[in-house]
């Protein structure tokens, strides 16, 4: 069974960068995964912030940046606002079948 | 402006069929886009479910896939999954979803509680 990891849990200072990771059991994501990413708020949809490893949604503010790094997609926050503080999936693709990852909380401190 | 909507019964009792039905407004459901099915426990993660192509074309979690089955309505623009066998383990906030041709998710249901009890 493929499995998505993600960091459990991350803190920044508010105007601070975090980078998140998303890791695949199966080896390193490339472009070929067309890796997604999402801000999840308490009590709301999932928002979708980044597809096809670094492209923006028209909604997506440019503090949010999506890359690989080192054998994973990466989610990069820079100039952290408070209004981040979310959880944030990644979502890869498999041939045909999507796999999220475990979800990492961001507080903003 | 793209919109989602969810909707069908919020309770089912154990071992029978969920069934829950995505009005799609704003984009024809015939278009280049794919559409999916997610679901999240509560306080859980995100499990992917299903999505599905106009042209008879679609595709399964593997781990749900022997109970899953997704299907449309070109007429009504709609999109519909069927649970069948459930158990309090599938009780969760289903949403619907729509999927670039690109592989990018885009808009997404406000999502469906449903729970599994007698």
């Amino acid at each position: 069974q493929t499995v998505v990891t993600q960091e459990p849990s991350l803190t920044v200072s508010p105007g601070g960068t975090v980078t998140l990771t998303c890791a695949s059991s199966t080896g390193a994501v490339t472009s070929g995964y067309y890796p997604n990413w999402f801000q999840q708020k308490p009590g709301q949809a999932p928002r979708p912030l980044i597809y096809g490893t670094s492209n923006k949604h028209s909604w997506t503010p440019a503090r949010f940046s999506g890359s690989l790094l080192g054998g994973k997609a990466a989610l990069t926050l820079s100039g952290v606002q408070p209004e981040d503080e979310a959880e944030y999936y990644c979502l890869l693709n498999y041939g045909g079948a999507w796999v999220f990852g475990g979800g990492t909380k961001v507080t903003v401190l | 402006q793209v919109q989602l909507q969810e909707s069908g019964p919020g309770r089912v009792k154990p071992s029978g069929t969920l069934s829950l039905t995505c009005d799609v407004f704003g984009d024809s459901i015939t278009n280049t886009n794919w559409w999916s099915w997610v679901r999240q426990p509560p306080g859980k993660g995100l499990e992917w479910i299903a999505e599905i192509y106009h042209l008879d074309s679609s595709k399964y979690n593997p781990s749900l896939k022997s109970r899953v089955t997704i299907s449309l309505d070109k007429s009504k623009n709609q999109f519909f999954l069927k649970l069948t066998s459930v158990t309090a383990a599938d009780t969760a906030l289903y949403y619907c979803a729509s999927i670039g041709p690109g592989g990018e998710w885009g808009y997404w249901g406000q999502g469906m509680l449903v729970t599994v009890s007698s």
